[in-house]
């Protein structure tokens, strides 16, 4: 099931630069995208959201851009801090008669050098 | 901050035993999830659950799998009869909204099932 990829593994970056991580769906029928981070030995904590009406949602330093045409999301962080070093998760949801099944990335791991 | 909790942590079981996993879900919440993550692997939907049924399930969850909202407060995932490939972390999620809207889920901090 490749529904949803995330294809980079890891990502490195500098304190204070910013990070992208990136996400791509095969399913046209997804209308609902979230992006969730997890810590080790945590269960993934939900970050921000974006439905498919909109092509861009920005919550403080987080800011996912949707790209419709391209089935592709993208999270960006500005700026990126060690904390933000985690595994980062790109799901995906039907809306309608779906009851919130998420098809979730493989995952990226961040991390943030000081 | 309410938060969903799962008990226990880790739990060690032997090949063809029955395991209950445990959830209390955020309590103004309706809609109930379970997914597994094997190791190295993506986080998978198991299912869903709300007013007291099941709404979805994935191919994964046969059987040998059940779930129960026995008291208005804990949400439990039984397996049956275990299997080595059961052997995952589980986690329980829990979200205010549901079907038609958009909704986030937030998820416990897992069960982690060893079957040896």
């Amino acid at each position: 099931d490749q529904q949803v990829k995330q294809n980079s593994p890891s990502l490195s970056v500098q304190e204070g630069r910013i990070s992208i991580l990136n996400c791509d769906y095969t399913n046209s029928m997804f209308d609902y995208f979230l992006w969730y981070k997890k810590y080790p030995a945590e269960g993934p904590t939900f970050l921000i959201s974006i439905s498919s009406i909109k092509d861009k949602n920005e919550d403080g330093r987080f800011t996912v851009f949707l790209n419709k045409s391209a089935k592709h999301l993208s999270l960006h962080i500005v700026p990126s801090q060690p904390g933000d070093s985690a595994v980062y998760f790109c799901a995906a949801s039907v809306g309608g008669t779906s009851y919130g099944k998420l098809t979730f990335g493989q995952g990226t791991i961040l991390t943030v050098h000081p | 901050e309410p938060e969903v909790t799962q008990t226990p942590s880790h739990q060690v079981t032997q090949m063809g035993q029955e395991v209950i996993l445990r959830c209390v879900p955020i309590s103004n919440h309706l809609y109930f999830y379970w997914y597994r993550q094997i190791l190295g692997q993506k986080v998978e939907f198991l299912v869903s659950f709300y007013n007291n049924e099941i709404s979805e399930k994935s191919e994964i969850f046969d059987d040998q799998f059940s779930v129960e909202r026995p008291d208005g407060s804990n949400f439990t995932l039984k397996i049956r009869s275990t299997k080595l490939e059961d052997s995952a972390m589980y986690f329980c999620a829990s979200s205010e909204f549901g079907a038609g809207q958009p909704y986030e889920q937030y998820f416990g901090p897992g069960t982690r099932l060893t079957v040896t």
